[in-house]
């Protein structure tokens, strides 16, 4: 069966630091990979998504970037964090055609000094 | 661009109470998604539905897909205090591999023993 890592699961960093979270997947191949923020328990928003390796697609426009070096690895990266990027980070996957449901991971708690 | 309406955006019922929620959209999907997320958790399949009229069920929960394709309703029946968390719904639309996912912005349940 499929299942999918994220680490860690919680995070304290001052402002200015750099930030790199991971995401693996297991048990499937070639999916779509998705990174999520969701602020104060409700609502996520996309912020990435990946349809193989080294393809990022970004959708809002942010101080955060996205890279996939292997197909089942997904890392959310910033040079130097923000205030405003604390949050709760998910990662999902879902199938390679896209169609169906994202599965998503235990999420990161970022909380930023 | 594409717009959810979930409802209600919180609800407090008593143990043994059935509860209903929905979400309405402006535009046609062709999947829709239910999700339950406890606290520190990411959130987890509860029923996904494929086509329209689809009524599926999980245990207490049932979920349909509305014939007009704009919305979809969750029904849990005999809550139980496990119950409590935020329930999202989610649509996808045809088009593209990328899978994206348009979500609600929850419905809190907190379920009184």
């Amino acid at each position: 069966s499929q299942t999918i890592h994220q680490w860690p699961a919680t995070l304290v960093q001052p402002v200015g630091s750099p930030l790199s979270l991971e995401c693996t997947v297991e048990g499937t191949s070639n999916p779509n990979l998705y990174w999520y923020r969701q602020a104060a328990g409700r609502g996520l928003q996309l912020l990435f998504y990946s349809v193989g390796i080294g393809q990022i697609s970004s959708e809002v426009p942010q101080n955060l970037s996205a890279s996939r070096p292997q197909d089942r690895q997904f890392i959310l990266s910033s040079k130097k964090l923000l205030l405003s990027d604390s949050g709760f980070y998910l990662c999902a996957w879902s199938n390679q055609e896209g169609m169906g449901p994202q599965h998503f991971g235990d999420g990161t708690r970022l909380s930023i000094l | 661009g594409q717009q959810l309406n979930q409802s209600p955006q919180s609800m407090f019922i008593q143990e043994g109470e059935d509860v209903s929620m929905n979400c309405t959209s402006s535009s046609i999907f062709n999947t829709w998604l239910w999700y339950k997320q406890e606290p520190g958790e990411g959130p987890v399949l509860l029923i996904a539905l494929y086509k329209a009229g689809e009524l599926t069920s999980n245990g207490r929960l049932t979920a349909q897909f509305g014939i007009t394709r704009k919305d979809s309703f969750l029904n849990i029946s005999a809550s139980i205090p496990s119950d409590v968390g935020i329930y999202f719904c989610a649509g996808q639309a045809d088009g593209g591999s990328q899978g994206n996912l348009i979500f609600g912005k929850g419905t809190k349940l907190s379920v009184k023993p």
